[in-house]
């Protein structure tokens, strides 16, 4: 089976870091490209990050360009979100989703979702 | 950054009716639109890539066409499975960005 599992959210104070983990499983993960997305408490999806295949290309919402680093470790099949100088407004549920496409540095939609990781960002 | 709007905010209908939502875009994005379910407590769902392409495992009641900034997702015949928040998605520029999304409840 098909699926990703996302860990290491949690309460943080302002200012602080935290990174987030992705574990997937049941798939080609070095062949797929990988996003995370989240979504504040009663409110929509936000698109956050992108990685492409293999890592050699990563786009970012402009909300955290500069302060969020996608990574990921193939020989692990996992992903990561390392957030820094984090502040109220990224309080969200946290998820990552694979890329439909197999196409390398295309992206259609997302067709596997994690069940998110809640990260509360207060003093 | 290209902006989606989604109407109505709120579709009240009945199962078995036909569902019609909208999503305009701010600028012209060929067909590079997506459609995700949302029912509460879970994460989205992929019912619709490329304004028209089915997800896999996907029922065909759902279908959606368009082009350009203006595109429909619609629901034939509501079952009561499909009372969910729908969202669109474009990805025809950097960034991704979605919808504020439509809420389909009972009536």
């Amino acid at each position: 089976q098909v699926h990703l599992v996302e860990s290491g959210g949690g309460v943080v104070q302002p200012g602080r870091s935290l990174r987030l983990s992705c574990a997937a499983s049941g798939f080609a993960f070095s062949n797929s490209a990988i996003h995370w997305v989240r979504q504040a408490p009663g409110k929509g999806l936000e698109w956050v990050a992108a990685t492409s295949h293999g890592g050699s290309k990563e786009y970012y919402a402009d909300s955290v360009k500069g302060r969020f680093t996608i990574a990921r470790d193939d020989s692990k099949d996992t992903l990561y979100l390392q957030m820094i100088s984090l502040r109220g407004e990224d309080t969200a549920v946290y998820y990552c989703a694979r890329d439909v496409s197999t196409i390398p540095d295309h992206y259609y939609g997302m067709d596997v979702w994690g069940q998110g990781t809640t990260v509360t960002v207060s003093s | 950054e290209i902006v989606l709007t989604q109407s109505p905010a709120t579709l009240s209908l009945s199962p078995g009716e036909r569902a019609t939502l909208s999503c305009r875009v701010s600028q012209s994005i060929s067909y590079y639109l997506a459609w995700y379910q949302q029912k509460p407590g879970q994460a989205p769902r992929l019912l619709i890539y490329d304004t028209s392409s089915r997800a896999t495992g996907i029922p065909a009641r759902f279908s959606g066409s368009g082009s350009g900034t203006d595109f429909t997702l619609t629901i034939s015949s509501l079952e009561p499975e499909d009372f969910a928040v729908y969202y669109c998605q474009q990805r025809a520029n950097w960034p991704i960005t979605f919808g504020p999304g439509t809420r389909v409840d009972i009536k």
